[in-house]
């Protein structure tokens, strides 16, 4: 069964930092992986979806690469603001559903 | 854009009674999701649907049902509810993208509390 975690737990950095985020899933069989943001009490916004045959995908300030084989994904935001604060989640797909970590808790601090 | 709306933002109901939650998407997905969040659990599927009438259940399926009468609504049934069914409901719909590029979108949450 696909197990997705996501280290560490929360993050605060000071603004303007560059930071990374990290996200793992056991199975390296699926078909794409997604990271999305939660603001407080609010529902998921999509960032950026990696299909399985690519290694990096870009939007703005935002990077996340994929490395299948080690079951490993990251997501890059370069010179973080207080704006970015929220949760962040990976989810990978393997079929119809998607399995979801527990989110990384990001404060940027002014 | 695409938009996912869930009925209410905010509930409190009382042990016992039916509960409706209710997900409307307005981009013809044929595939939607209904989650649960709860802190320390993250995200857990209850159920999903892939076209209208169909049904699957998710990871949690226990104490809940659901209903897909039309492809743009999807509702989530707690038929008597209890405490333990106080959490976070998201509703996310599916569009199959282009060259089978799969993206969910999420409506804003339900958050429900059972007394």
């Amino acid at each position: 069964k696909q197990e997705v975690t996501q280290i560490p737990a929360a993050l605060s950095v000071p603004e303007g930092e560059n930071l990374v985020l990290n996200c793992s899933f056991t199975d390296s069989a699926i078909y794409n992986l997604q990271w999305f943001r939660q603001d407080p009490g609010k529902g998921l916004t999509s960032l950026l979806l990696i299909q399985s045959s690519q290694r990096e995908q870009t939007s703005g300030r935002l990077n996340a690469s994929l490395d299948k084989s080690s079951g490993r994904s990251t997501l890059y935001i370069a010179a973080s603001q207080p704006g970015d604060s929220a949760t962040y989640l990976c989810a990978v797909s393997a079929g119809q559903n998607f399995v979801f970590g527990p989110g990384t808790r990001l404060s940027v601090l002014p | 854009d695409v938009k996912v709306t869930q009925s209410s933002r905010y509930l409190v109901k009382r042990t016992g009674e039916k509960v409706f939650l209710e997900c409307v998407q307005d981009m013809d997905h044929e595939n939607m999701f209904w989650y649960r969040q709860d802190p320390g659990l993250g995200l857990r599927l209850i159920y999903f649907s892939y076209d209208v009438k169909m049904k699957e259940k998710g990871d949690i399926p226990e104490g809940y049902s659901v209903s897909r009468e039309k492809k743009e609504r999807f509702s989530l049934i707690l038929e008597s509810a209890s405490t333990n069914q106080t959490s976070m409901y998201l509703c996310a719909s599916r569009d199959p993208g282009l060259a089978g590029v799969e993206t969910q979108y999420f409506g804003p949450g339900t958050r429900l509390l059972v007394l």
